[in-house]
């Protein structure tokens, strides 16, 4: 079974530059998750989806950050403009129950 | 609301040494806590759960922990560790008593493993 897939790996931008963030959930999870994880933290939730829905965007920075997820399944994460705090890895995760499993991240450097 | 410490940053110790990390939490709904594991540029990988049932939880790699009601704690044990368990240990608690609720995570604790 293929885990949860994200892209790219890593990126590297200067500051105001827009980015997003691409995500495949294992097939058939319903729920999908992206979280932020600061450098020597744990993540956080930036937004979680049930199918198409954002139930959960409390944490989301709604000036800058936005995201989709057409047809309940890929999702993007996109953030216009970038800011030098925004660096970061974002971790995709999806779940079926009360299990999540995480995609690799994506490592953002903002310079 | 809910939170979790993670009582130690750092965990230096030899192998084949015992080693514990602790964690303690707190909520004010079901408790569902869980043992993560990151390895250097990976995602994070579940270890165990526990949703309810026994207190002791087996997972992977000969892993185990203790839920404690009383005390609030879900410290993760290993009898004997690898130079391969050096990685960084996340203990999460869940943010809501529904399935599918979103994690709430530690600062972590870097488990250094030499020989």
């Amino acid at each position: 079974e293929a885990g949860v897939v994200q892209s790219p790996r890593y990126k590297i931008i200067e500051k105001k530059q827009p980015v997003a963030f691409w995500c495949n959930p294992i097939s058939g999870h319903n729920t999908l998750y992206w979280y932020r994880q600061n450098l020597g933290q744990g993540p956080e939730l930036l937004i979680r989806y049930e199918n198409e829905e954002a139930v959960d965007d409390s944490q989301l920075p709604k000036d800058r950050f936005s995201a989709e997820r057409l047809k309940g399944v890929d999702s993007t994460l996109k953030i216009q403009p970038a800011e030098l705090g925004d660096s970061a890895v974002y971790l995709c995760a999806s779940s079926l129950m009360n299990e999540q499993f995480f995609g690799p991240g994506t490592r953002l450097t903002v310079l | 609301a809910q939170s979790v410490t993670q009582l130690d940053s750092q965990v230096p110790v030899f192998e084949e040494a015992p080693v514990e990390l602790r964690c303690n939490y707190s909520s004010s709904v079901s408790v569902y806590l869980f043992w993560y594991v990151q390895y250097p540029n990976q995602g994070l990988q579940l270890l165990l759960k526990y949703l309810s049932g026994s207190t002791l939880v087996k997972g992977i790699n000969g892993f185990e922990a203790e839920f404690n009601k009383s005390q609030t704690s879900f410290h993760l044990r290993k009898p004997s560790v690898h130079i391969s368990d050096t990685a960084e240990y996340f203990c999460a608690v869940s943010a809501g008593d529904q399935a599918g609720t979103a994690l709430i995570f530690g600062k972590g604790t870097t488990l250094s493993v030499s020989s």
